[in-house]
């Protein structure tokens, strides 16, 4: 089974909430990673964990916020965005970092828009 | 940095014919190439990888080659079928370096 779960599907929220988006995968992977993709174009890396420890931030704005509570699970918390945040918010594991890379799968994706 | 290129950007067959995308890559270090196949409104799918110790990989319709001198690799879909079409990533991916870098994406139409 390689299957990475991600809720909410989509999501509509204004610039001044707050919201989480969650990720969940059972395939015993130690590495979780979180994309953001915009409309035809291909996935971004926004943040790496790596045993539950973040390992990559690649400059991300202060308003999205990762969290890794345990192995299985990953979040991803918003506050104040911007319209131009709105985009597909997916999620993606694999085995481990050390000793990769290692096939990664991705979830479906939270189709995000902020008004 | 590496840096993925991708062609074409669309292509479009008719069912039964062949479909092939080509991607060149700039870091002699990248040693990992999958393929995602993404479908409207879902995530990314990993459908077939390639490691620089192999020069060609096939599973059912599907095959990747990669020339390492020349830097870059193939996938080729055999006997294509309506639901083959999607957007199409290449990606390129080494020991030193955690993040895959994808290609720009082609959009592979077949009709019936």
């Amino acid at each position: 089974d390689t299957e990475v779960t991600q809720t909410p599907k989509h999501l509509v929220m204004g610039m001044t909430n707050k919201k989480s988006l969650k990720c969940e995968q059972h395939m015993g992977h130690r590495a979780m990673y979180w994309y953001k993709q915009k409309a035809k174009k291909p996935p971004e890396l926004m943040f790496v964990y790596s045993y539950e420890k973040l390992s990559i931030n690649e400059s991300v704005p202060s308003r999205f916020s990762p969290e890794c509570p345990n192995s299985s699970l990953l979040n991803l918390h918003l506050h104040a965005l911007q319209p131009e945040d709105s985009a597909l918010y997916l999620c993606a594991s694999s085995q481990q970092l050390a000793g990769g890379p290692y096939e990664q799968y991705f979830g479906p994706g939270t189709r995000l828009t902020v008004t | 940095g590496e840096n993925v290129e991708q062609h074409p950007s669309t292509l479009s067959v008719q069912e039964g014919d062949s479909a092939v995308i080509k991607c060149t890559y700039s870091d002699s270090a990248s040693n990992y190439f999958p393929w995602y196949k993404q479908e409207l409104g879902k995530g990314p799918q990993l459908i077939i990888d390639i490691r620089s110790n192999v020069g060609e990989k096939k599973d059912q319709r599907i095959a990747v080659t990669l020339n390492k001198t020349a830097k870059h690799f193939s996938l080729h879909i055999t006997e294509t079928q309506p639901e083959d079409s999607a957007v199409y990533f290449c990606a390129a991916g080494n020991q030193a370096g955690t993040a895959l870098i994808f290609g720009k994406g082609t959009t592979l139409s077949v009709s019936s």
